[in-house]
């Protein structure tokens, strides 16, 4: 089945741990992409990525880092975690060109205390 | 530069009612729109696209949306409501059709009530 595996989906942290949210799809696409979804915002781009080694700010991108090392794997990295990257985090790819359409992961619900 | 609003973000009708929720954009160069859905705990899906060939638009489930540049509007509809399309609905915006310029709306929640 073409998906889009996010991990974890549900993760509480405190203040300063790291964390990785690892993305991963089976559709050979180029195109990844990180969102984060807040209440009454949308969702809102992080960090996107064409192909391998080829990574890009998003419209949000301070607290966060990403690496593209292998074609199908996107993690995304919280060095430092604050409260207010307490967020549903969505991952998401496509082909490149055209009107791509995005197919998403099912989300990570992420809470920093 | 593109922007994409949403007017309303809840809207309630009732099981069998006509479904409108609102999308307006804007966009320098003739824009590719979407609609997204996402059910509860899930990521988004897509339910239609509008790539500037027909008007009208006809996605999954009933829904369809209608480009109407003098408006810059692409409103989606659906004649009558099912309890099973309770969700937020996105709608999308990209002035070159590539996903990495995908511009989203701030959502609309639907409620259909019994």
């Amino acid at each position: 089945e073409a998906q889009v595996t996010q991990n974890p989906r549900y993760l509480i942290t405190v203040t300063g741990k790291k964390l990785t949210v690892t993305c991963s799809q089976n559709m050979n696409h180029e195109y990844m992409s990180w969102y984060r979804q807040d209440p009454g915002l949308g969702l809102r781009q992080i960090y996107y990525s064409m192909n391998v080694e080829v990574t890009d700010k998003g419209d949000v991108p301070e607290g966060y880092k990403v690496s593209r090392k292998e074609k199908r794997n996107f993690p995304l990295i919280l060095e430092s975690p604050s409260p207010n990257q307490t967020s549903l985090y969505f991952c998401a790819s496509s082909f490149q060109g055209g009107a791509n359409v995005l197919t998403f992961g099912a989300g990570s619900r992420l809470t920093v205390l | 530069a593109q922007s994409v609003t949403q007017l309303g973000s809840h809207v309630s009708v009732s099981e069998g009612a006509l479904v409108l929720l609102r999308c307006n954009y804007s966009s320098s160069v003739p824009p590719y729109l979407f609609w997204y859905v996402q059910y509860p705990n899930q990521g988004l899906q897509l339910l239609l696209k509008y790539t500037s060939a027909a008007t009208l638009v006809k996605g999954i489930n009933g829904f369809e949306a209608e480009f109407k540049k003098s408006e810059t509007s692409f409103h989606l509809t659906k004649p009558s409501a099912h309890m099973r399309d309770a969700a937020e609905y996105f709608c999308a915006v990209s002035s070159s059709g590539s996903a990495r310029q995908l511009t989203f709306g701030s959502g609309t929640q639907l409620t259909v009530l019994p």
